[in-house]
């Protein structure tokens, strides 16, 4: 298995653009997480999903983000318009077990 | 909200040196879990404990559940530089949900 694929591995981008994150669960895992990590605030929960339903969003920072899941085997993350303070690694992980993805490290000029 | 504390934030020591760092909570998770990170990469999963009073060992490391299942403790024997990185702590909040530490930051000096 090639664990947790995420796509891009890094992005660098100016603000106000649009950012679309990427990730590939592991077959079989029916829960899907996306987290932020930064120096600050260290690692964060935006949203999960169970079975590609949405279970808690809770943790997304406001409006300009979104995620979807469209079926087991994808999901994206949007950031629009994107803003510095965006600036972070973004880590899309599946369970069970807990596993991680390589993370997406977005920079946001 | 269920948080979790760990301590040191960074350990920075030689390599063979023994080492113990700590997740505690006021309140009482079901499990715990413990990550590496290293630099550049996603947490890696240890090891979970479940049972208050759980010891697990995983080569030169040893996890410890607190018998209130309110802490743990990680053991490291004869560090080496190959374990270098960011230890995290997370327990679950609910059935998919984990809530996770701020870590700590190992570093081992040849």
């Amino acid at each position: 298995d090639a664990g947790v694929i995420q796509s891009p591995r890094h992005e660098v981008t100016e603000m106000g653009q649009e950012v679309t994150l990427r990730c590939k669960p592991i077959s079989g895992h029916d829960y899907l997480f996306w987290y932020r990590q930064t120096m600050m605030r260290g690692l964060e929960l935006l949203i999960y999903f169970n079975n590609n339903v949405p279970i808690d969003d809770s943790g997304m920072p406001e409006d300009r983000f979104s995620a979807k899941m469209p079926n087991a085997s994808f999901s994206t993350l949007k950031i629009q318009p994107s803003e510095p303070r965006d600036s972070a690694v973004y880590f899309c992980a599946s369970s069970p077990p807990v596993t991680f993805g390589p993370g997406t490290r977005l920079l946001v000029l | 909200t269920q948080l979790l504390e760990q301590s040191p934030q960074f350990l920075s020591i030689q390599e063979g040196e023994n080492l113990t760092v700590y997740c505690n909570s006021s309140s009482v998770f079901s499990s715990l879990q413990w990550y590496r990170q290293e630099p550049g990469e996603g947490p890696v999963l240890l090891v979970t404990v479940v049972t208050g009073g759980e010891v697990k060992k995983l080569k030169r490391l040893t996890f410890q559940f607190g018998d209130a299942r309110k802490d743990s403790s990680l053991h490291i024997t004869a560090a080496q530089p190959g374990d270098t990185g960011l230890y995290l702590c997370a327990g679950p909040v609910n059935a998919g949900k984990s809530t996770f530490g701020d870590g700590t930051t190992l570093t081992v000096k040849p």
